[in-house]
């Protein structure tokens, strides 16, 4: 199974500031890369798909890239909005698989 | 709009069964694979299946290989799971969730339901 691992678990940071996510795949999974959003209660929000590409009706103040083993998530500058937990999900082989999650936390 | 909707849940024994349902709307069902991913409390995301449009291709995570059945009708438009051999550790929120294509190996699921819960507990 391919393992994900983000980092950092979480972080703290301000409206307005930069925040950014990593999520190293434990085998090149080329751009089979996907991030999701999730806010207390609710269901995953598929974010970036294809390692950059923005989901319909998502902010562009999110954005993505990496390819092979490393990736990227930035959210350009954080809303009050953008407060949740992010996970990166490789979509290369089965079985599907998470990273443990990054909570963005003011 | 797309929408998801999961019943089913509820508290059950270990080594109950259960069947869980996802009522799909606004997309045509037989167009797209569904998955049921799965949230221990306070944890991740756990894939547990997947199955493709027409109903002709599955898979399954290990840890329920053999206990968990996926299956969809598609006159219904309605995906299940049904659970077997159920115990504590498959306690859970159970979501279902819509791929972008038809097949199985498209693994990006770009719609949820609100997902139904599932305590196994005696």
């Amino acid at each position: 199974d391919i393992q994900m691992t983000q980092s950092p678990s979480s972080l703290s940071a301000s409206v307005g500031q930069r925040a950014t996510i990593t999520c190293r795949a434990s085998q090149s999974i080329s751009t089979y890369l996907n991030w999701y959003q999730q806010k207390p209660g609710k269901a995953p929000r598929l974010l970036i798909y294809a390692a950059s590409r923005l989901q319909s009706g998502v902010p562009s103040r999110f954005s993505g890239n990496g390819s092979g083993t490393d990736f990227i998530l930035t959210i350009s500058s954080l809303q009050p909005e953008d407060f949740a937990t992010y996970y990166c999900q490789q979509s290369y082989n089965s079985p599907l698989t998470f990273g443990q999650g990054t909570k963005v936390e003011i | 709009d797309v929408q998801l909707l999961e019943s089913g849940g509820g508290m059950v024994q270990p080594g109950g069964s259960l069947r869980l349902s996802c009522a799909a709307s606004g997309f045509s069902f037989t167009t797209y694979a569904m998955s049921w991913v799965r949230q221990a409390p306070g944890k991740g995301l756990e894939w547990v299946s997947s199955i493709s449009g027409r109903g002709d291709d599955t898979d399954y995570a290990d840890s329920v290989k053999g206990r968990f059945t996926i299956s969809r009708d598609s006159s219904k438009n309605t995906l299940y799971l049904q659970m077997n051999s159920l115990t504590a550790e498959d306690t859970a929120v159970y979501y279902c969730a819509k791929h972008t294509r038809s097949t199985v190996v498209t693994r990006t699921l770009d719609n949820w339901g609100q997902g139904t819960l599932v305590p196994v507990s005696s």
